[in-house]
């Protein structure tokens, strides 16, 4: 089995300011790993995602993503953000090849003040 | 990306009726389909894996007589509240898995409010 823990509850920053959000993730076989992003009252949007080639994954929106392997992490950073960045992301894992059911964080809520 | 629609988006009843949420997965055909809760304030809470012409498998703790699934087509899933009840107020969300982008996408979300 998987797990995954994100670390910051809630993480505040300023406007223009950069951010990390961290995962971490646990398993013993090879992993796919997702940032899903939610604003208030919405569902869950798919932001980036790590399947296999490149470790470094990148959003449209200039989040990004880097595999490591062995820190086990897969944090989500952006250099500058804005204030509709202001949601809750979400963290999560599954195996790779097997149960489309993935694992989930407990949630990060950045909150961007101007 | 894939789009997975919801709806109602948000419904209010009262207690002891039953509501109907519909999950459609409108570019792509998914044979297999999950219903999660949200509590406030909390992560996603997988209730059950809604699979085409079979039936639902529920996680543990979720009652399957209260909380009803049917995937009647490989492109719809329903999840039906029976006698609903205030504690069963909560945001419902459904996805659907693209298989050949290995990856869940996930609905709008439905905000149910039992009086």
């Amino acid at each position: 089995a998987q797990s995954v823990t994100q670390l910051d509850s809630q993480v505040p920053v300023f406007e223009e300011a950069p951010v990390e959000l961290r995962c971490n993730y646990s398993s013993s076989v090879s992993v796919y790993l997702f940032w899903y992003v939610q604003y208030p009252n919405q569902g869950l949007q798919l932001l980036l995602k790590y399947l296999s080639g490149s470790t470094l994954v990148e959003s449209i929106n200039g989040f990004e993503a880097e595999f490591n392997k062995s820190q086990t992490s897969f944090h989500l950073r952006k250099p500058s953000v804005h204030i509709s960045d202001t949601a809750e992301y979400f963290c999560a894992v599954r195996t790779s090849g097997g149960s489309y059911i993935p694992t989930f964080g407990r949630g990060t809520s950045l909150i961007v003040h101007p | 990306g894939a789009v997975v629609s919801q709806h109602p988006s948000r419904v209010i009843c009262k207690s002891g009726t039953s509501v109907k949420i519909e999950c459609r997965s409108l570019d792509f055909q998914a044979t297999t389909m999950f219903w999660y809760r949200q509590f406030p304030k909390k992560s996603l809470m997988l209730m059950a894996t809604s699979n085409e012409g079979s039936k639902a498998t529920y996680e543990q703790g979720v009652e399957k007589d209260k909380f009803l699934i049917n995937h009647a087509s490989l492109t719809l899933s329903t999840l039906t509240v029976t006698s609903a009840h205030p504690e069963d107020s909560s945001f419902y969300i459904c996805s659907a898995g693209q298989l050949a982008e290995e990856t869940q996408y996930f609905g709008p979300g439905t905000r149910l409010l039992v009086l």
